[in-house]
């Protein structure tokens, strides 16, 4: 079965610098993506990043860069350079092809990151 | 319109009765879910659309929710007889094809009290 392990319940950062938030998955299938969203207080999910399983490089999306480790199945975000307006709720999220034929995102707990001014 | 709408963003109902949640997806976007967001939990999967496919219920807690998707647009998720534990964030989210871009509501807050 799919699963998303987020290891870090809160983060805290100070303004300015970098984090990483972590994120393992397990699957067996080899066909997948993995997403990054953003869940401020006010409840909206805004999407952040995305990773192919096929994808070679690293992704990247201005100050968010994905280290997605293949074999070690993690897929670890990367802040750079914080702002406070970067405190929220981080999901990191799966997509695969379900048994029952449709795509299914399944998702972590999440991370609570809090930026220090 | 320009993202997905749900509506209403809060909905506050007595125990047992019954609610209708609407989410408007985007424009063109073929693929639907709905999700669940439990106090400080992350998402979980309720329902998918595609098209005119049968949609997967594979997700839905109980017979007391159901779903339907009129036209391959509007998605409404209604909940018979709501108990205390069905209060959550209801969560829909649209994308152009499955598997990528999905864009989420900003989500109907349900408390049964």
């Amino acid at each position: 079965a799919q699963k998303i392990t987020q290891t870090q319940p809160g983060m805290f950062v100070q303004e300015k610098e970098a984090v990483t938030l972590d994120c393992t998955y397990d699957t067996s299938d080899p066909s997948y993506g993995l997403f990054w969203y953003k869940q401020p207080s006010s409840g909206e999910m805004i999407f952040l990043i995305y990773q192919g399983s096929y994808d070679q490089q690293n992704a990247t999306e201005g100050r968010y860069s994905l280290n997605f480790q293949k074999a070690r199945k993690s897929a670890n975000l990367v802040i750079s350079a914080s702002q406070l307006g970067d405190s929220a709720m981080y999901f990191c999220a799966m997509s695969f092809f379900s048994g029952a034929g449709s795509y299914q995102l399944t998702f972590g707990k999440g991370t609570k990151l809090s930026v220090i001014p | 319109g320009a993202g997905v709408s749900q509506s209403p963003s809060n909905k506050v109902t007595e125990k047992g009765k019954d609610v209708e949640l609407r989410c408007d997806p985007i424009s063109g976007h073929t693929a639907l879910y709905w999700y669940r967001q439990s106090l400080g939990q992350g998402l979980e999967f309720l329902i998918y659309f595609q098209g005119n496919s049968a949609p997967d219920k594979s997700g839905l807690p109980s017979d007391r929710f159901s779903a339907e998707r009129t036209g391959g647009s509007v998605s409404t998720l209604t909940i018979q007889r709501t108990q205390q534990e069905d209060s959550a964030v209801y969560l829909c989210a649209s994308s152009a094809r499955g598997g990528y871009g999905y864009t989420f509501g900003s989500g109907t807050r349900l408390t049964v009290v």
